[in-house]
């Protein structure tokens, strides 16, 4: 079963406004990264934040992490037209000795200007 | 380079043909993967190389069959695939395969449409 789930599934938002996406997931984990999908084409890595961090920024992006919740959400400010795009969460299993990624359902983010 | 390249870009194939996709890294990664993602959803692990040997096949069928035949080259052999195989197939490399600690790098995936 998928370790992470998002949501919203999807958010429509104008130019300049801030978009929050929230992910959860399920057992204990290494670090939990977030990725970006342009319509049809590879993913992009965002940001990772590690199981004892609590905050990251990476530019506009701010990605915050509750081990406690197994929650984690993305925060991209001052959104832009370009920022359109799908955006997955995936966590690394903790305790394993090579852990592959698990993605989560994604929330599809619409910019309009 | 930090680029990861698929080739093709788009493949459409008969249920009874034999094709193979193609990805290549030169950025030193020493772990591979192929992953299957499906419109509208999230990407799905099919497998894992790991120093050029298979770490993780994830209940994959047998017809597909992958293949690393050095550091820098993933290939995915197909045949005798169903319609529902269609999918974007996406390959993405880590520099090693240790606890997740790495980003992946995803290549533009190749698009299989499976008549």
């Amino acid at each position: 079963s998928q370790q992470g789930e998002e949501d919203p599934q999807a958010l429509s938002i104008q130019e300049g406004e801030n978009a929050t996406m929230n992910c959860s997931y399920k057992t204990s984990i290494n670090n939990l990264q977030w990725y970006r999908q342009n319509s049809g084409r590879g993913l992009v890595h965002l940001i990772l934040i590690r199981s004892n961090e609590r905050e990251k920024h990476s530019g506009r992006l701010r990605v915050t992490l509750d081990t406690s919740k197994k929650s984690s959400s993305l925060l991209i400010t001052a959104s832009r037209a370009a920022d359109t795009a799908s955006y997955f969460c995936a966590t690394a299993l903790a305790n394993q000795a090579g852990t592959a990624l698990i993605f989560g359902k994604g929330t599809t983010l619409s910019v309009s200007s | 380079d930090t680029e990861v390249t698929q080739t093709p870009k788009h493949l459409v194939m008969g249920m009874t043909n034999k094709k193979s996709l193609k990805c290549e890294q030169h950025m030193g990664h020493r772990a591979m993967y192929w992953y299957k993602q499906k419109a509208k959803k999230p990407p799905e692990l099919m497998f894992v190389y790991s120093y050029e040997k298979l770490s993780i096949n994830e209940s994959v069928p047998s017809r597909f069959s992958p293949e690393c035949p050095n550091s820098s080259l993933l290939n995915l052999h197909l045949h005798a695939l169903q319609p529902e195989d269609s999918a974007l197939y996406l390959c993405a490399s880590s520099l090693l395969y240790s606890q997740g600690e790495n980003e992946q790098f995803f290549g533009p995936g190749t698009r299989l449409t499976v008549l």
